[in-house]
């Protein structure tokens, strides 16, 4: 069963910290997303990724950098956590071309509170 | 950043009964229309992905339709389970959006016995 794991399900972190979130997926997907997901807002998307070592600003990137030195991992990088990244963070991929009958494949999710 | 909006945020359904619920997006550059449905802890999986006007979907008791020249999608739950029970996320991807989809902010589904 083709999948995409994410790291951490539940995470506590305090103010100032680094956080890395990891994702990888064993599909040999090229594409691969991060987003977040607030109450009342749609998921937002962070940064993402066309192939390994390629990477782009989605709508929100302030305060986060993304790391993809491999084509299965995509690493999500909060320089200095603040509370106002709190929040679920989502990770996606897709293989190029399929999309038109496939939807993306995204992780569980990774619950952030920064204390 | 383009808004695709979702509406109603949540209802409450009955089992057994039918429902719908729509998404609207802004109808120039269309690329496709896709729906996902996300049960809590669990990951969001893909339902349908439309991408021609008058495109009608159907997985069992669900279904999906498609207008792109006014923007909006219905999504269609027939004879209501509680395993429906989940939020509803539509995303639109642009001609010139380079594969990355806009989400709307979700209808939130449950289904009462």
């Amino acid at each position: 069963d083709v999948k995409v794991t994410q790291s951490s399900r539940y995470l506590v972190k305090r103010t100032g910290e680094k956080v890395f979130l990891e994702c990888v997926q064993d599909m040999d997907h090229e594409n691969m997303f991060w987003y977040r997901q607030d109450p009342g807002l749609g998921l937002r998307l962070i940064y993402f990724s066309y192939d390994v070592k390629m990477k782009e600003k989605g709508d929100i990137p302030e305060g986060y950098s993304v790391s993809r030195e491999k084509k299965e991992r995509f690493s999500l990088i909060l320089e200095s956590a603040s509370t106002n990244q709190t929040s679920m963070y989502l990770c996606a991929s897709r293989k190029i071309g399929q999309s038109f009958n496939y939807g993306y494949t995204f992780g569980s999710g990774t619950r952030l509170t920064v204390v | 950043i383009l808004n695709v909006e979702q509406s109603p945020q949540s209802l409450h359904v009955q089992e057994g009964d039918s429902t719908n619920f729509t998404c609207s997006f802004p109808s120039s550059n269309f690329y496709a229309l896709h729906w996902y449905r996300w049960e809590t802890a669990k990951s969001p999986e893909a339902l349908f992905v439309m991408t021609l006007n008058g495109d009608e979907k159907k997985k069992g008791r669900i279904s999906a339709t498609l207008n792109t020249k006014e923007g909006y999608s219905y999504l269609y739950i027939k004879g209501s389970q509680p395993e429906d029970s989940a939020t509803y996320l539509c995303a639109f991807m642009t001609t010139d959006s380079w594969g990355k989809l806009q989400f709307g902010a979700g209808t939130q589904v449950v289904v009462t016995p």
